[in-house]
């Protein structure tokens, strides 16, 4: 596609469910970011993938949040026993390679946890 | 880790005067900032961006400078039109973040006509 998607765009669940957020990137980039926005900030990281590895999860806030991609194109971020802090903006990003080049974002997914 | 500090949190201007936006960063290594509108419900949109091995970048109404001795770089908007209205958040990576974006806490800009 032209650019990145995101799906699905809203996300209303229950606290304690189980959660997938899907990403599909700019076709060819290479490097996946996601990143969670609270209302009033700015981004904040949470994993890189670099193809098929995730070459720096250090932004995971706790083992409840998990993130995969697998073929090295689309991405799933996944967010067990969810908690009301974890409603957000889930955004996605990609770029074509790694390290510093510029980063396109998506439309994002804003959950919300009841 | 890298922080990013961003000033002002608003900033009101009428429509075309100047708009400027100033950034610290602490990690001497990061070597690309870029800068980022986003409109209220919509994605971080990229507007330009910076590598440490210039000075100043300038795209028509649009420029960023960078102090890598000072650890600051600014975005500088001329001749200001309503729709620039937005916030603006600015960000830094290099180093040891090698792509990881670090962001500041953004600038709510409001043009009046």
């Amino acid at each position: 596609g032209a650019g990145v998607s995101q799906t699905p765009s809203n996300k209303v669940t229950e606290k304690g469910k189980y959660v997938e957020l899907r990403c599909d990137p700019i076709s060819g980039h290479t490097a996946l970011y996601w990143y969670r926005q609270s209302l009033g900030q700015g981004p904040e990281f949470l994993i890189y993938f670099q193809g098929t590895g995730a070459a720096d999860d250090s932004g995971l806030p706790n083992d409840r949040f998990f993130a995969v991609r697998p073929e090295g194109s689309v991405s799933t971020l996944k967010i067990q026993r969810t908690e009301r802090g974890d409603s957000a903006v889930y955004l996605c990003a990609s770029s074509l390679r790694g390290g510093s080049q510029p980063q396109h974002f998506g439309d994002g997914t804003r959950l919300s946890i009841l | 880790g890298e922080n990013v500090e961003q000033h002002p949190s608003t900033l009101s201007v009428q429509e075309g005067d100047s708009a400027v936006i100033k950034c610290t960063y602490s990690d001497s290594a990061s070597n690309y900032f870029p800068w980022y509108k986003q409109e209220l419900g919509k994605r971080p949109q990229l507007i330009i961006d910076i590598r440490s091995n210039v000075g100043e970048k300038k795209d028509q109404r649009i420029a960023v400078t960078l102090n890598k001795t000072a650890k600051h770089f600014s975005l500088h908007i001329t001749e200001t039109q309503p729709e620039d209205s937005a916030v603006y958040f600015c960000a830094a990576t290099g180093g040891t973040s090698y792509g990881k974006l670090t962001f500041g806490q953004g600038t709510i800009l409001t043009v009046h006509p």
